[in-house]
Parts: structure tokens; C-alpha cells; sequence
């Protein structure tokens, strides 16, 4: 069964960091690009990072740029977004989200920037 | 940065047929621009239901199909069930960036 399953959300601090973890089974994770997704509360969904297949291209919307890092390690699996700098605009639910025919969603984790 | 626009709401009557669409401030949607459309649920996890302007998952029901219409891509639901109530997004790829529109809240009714 394809799944995809996020990890590393919690309560930080504004100014802080955290590392979201999305691990991926059931389908051949290096092959496919991959994106980020958040979505605040009662909020729209936004688009937040693409990373392709190899993790040598990433893409990122303004709003994150310089702050977020995205990042996957083929051999585990698994897609991570390193965020610092965290602002209390940034809370949010935070999905990872395949593409084309893996286009599958996470259950997402919740990031909460609060002091 | 690109915005893309969709209607903020719409509604349809129980087994009736409905068009949401999906426009760009840079013009039209093509192809190249490989929308998505997902739904999403009160209190779930969105789910792709067309990739790729057209291509349906396992999961999608045949009365939801996505095509490009008048220069914008859209989303038809022919036959409207109760439980297609729900929130449905369109996302397009740029050169670079992605941008998701603001989303349809849908209502059958």
C-alpha cells in the first residue's frame, strides 16, 4: 500500500527550528518529484517546496525562501524540510505530496510558532 | 508571482452537473502548466483526484473528470452525490514555482 507518512511538527518558539520527516512506502520514492504543502488553520492549502527525483533541484515559494531547506535521502526513503527562522505566519499543517500518478498525501503534521 | 483564480463558491443540486475552473493571471492554462485538482474534506487530508490535466487515480469516481476549457482548466462532476460537499483545489506548475488557487467550496444542495 502506497503511504505517505509525516513526522517532526510541535510547538517552537518564533525564531526557532524544526525538521519535518516525510517517510514514503509501497512505491518507488526516488523516482518522483515531490512537494510540500501547508496549510493554516481554516486557511487554503500553499504551495511550499518541490524537490525532483534526485534532490539536486528544489524549487521554494517566496514566503520560505532562505528560511526552509528541503532535502530526501533516496536510500531511507524519506523527504525532510529543515525550517529556521520559524515565524508565527508559518503555522500550519505541513504535507508532503507526491506526483503524477504518486500523487498521494501524508496526514500531514501540525507546526505551531508560538512563544 | 503567478495567481491563480477559482471560483470561492458553488453550488449543485443532487445529481447535477457542475464546472469548476481554474484561470491564470498569466494567461491561459495549457497543458504545460499540468493542473491538479484536489478535494479535501472537513477535518481530512486533501486527495488528488486529477493529475496531469486529465488522468484519474484508482480512487477517483468516474463522474469527476478534468479537462481545459476556454483557456482555464477545469474540474466537471457529473452527477452530484452528497458526499462530494466539499472543498476542491486547483494547482499549477510554472517555471519553477507552484501556486494553488483559492479553492471551491462546493455544496449539493
Amino acid at each position: 500500500e502506497e503511504q505517505l507518512v509525516e513526522s517532526g511538527g510541535g510547538l517552537v518558539q518564533p525564531g526557532g527550528s524544526l525538521r519535518l520527516s516525510c517517510a514514503a512506502s509501497g512505491f518507488t520514492f526516488s523516482r518522483y518529484w515531490m512537494h510540500w504543502v501547508r496549510q493554516a488553520p481554516g486557511k487554503g492549502l500553499v504551495w511550499v517546496a518541490r524537490i525532483n527525483s534526485d534532490g539536486s533541484a528544489i524549487n521554494y515559494a517566496d514566503s520560505v525562501k532562505g528560511r526552509f531547506t528541503g532535502s530526501r535521502d533516496t536510500a531511507k526513503n524519506t523527504l525532510y524540510l529543515q525550517m529556521n527562522s520559524l515565524r508565527a505566519e508559518d503555522t500550519a499543517v505541513y504535507y508532503c505530496v507526491g506526483t503524477g500518478k504518486v500523487s498521494y498525501w501524508g496526514q500531514g503534521t501540525l507546526v505551531t510558532v508560538s512563544p | 508571482q503567478a495567481v491563480v483564480t477559482q471560483e470561492p463558491s458553488l453550488t449543485v443540486s443532487p445529481g447535477g452537473t457542475v464546472t469548476l475552473t481554474c484561470g491564470s493571471s498569466t494567461g491561459a492554462v495549457t497543458s504545460g502548466h499540468y493542473p491538479y485538482w484536489f478535494q479535501q474534506k472537513p477535518g481530512q487530508a486533501p486527495r488528488t483526484l486529477i493529475y496531469d490535466t486529465n488522468n484519474k487515480h484508482s480512487w477517483t469516481p468516474a463522474r469527476f473528470s478534468g479537462s481545459l476549457l476556454g483557456g482555464k482548466a477545469a474540474l466537471t462532476l457529473s452527477g452530484a452525490q452528497p458526499e462530494d460537499e466539499a472543498d476542491y483545489y486547483c494547482f499549477l506548475s510554472y517555471d519553477g514555482p507552484r501556486v494553488f488557487g483559492g479553492g471551491t467550496k462546493l455544496t449539493v444542495l
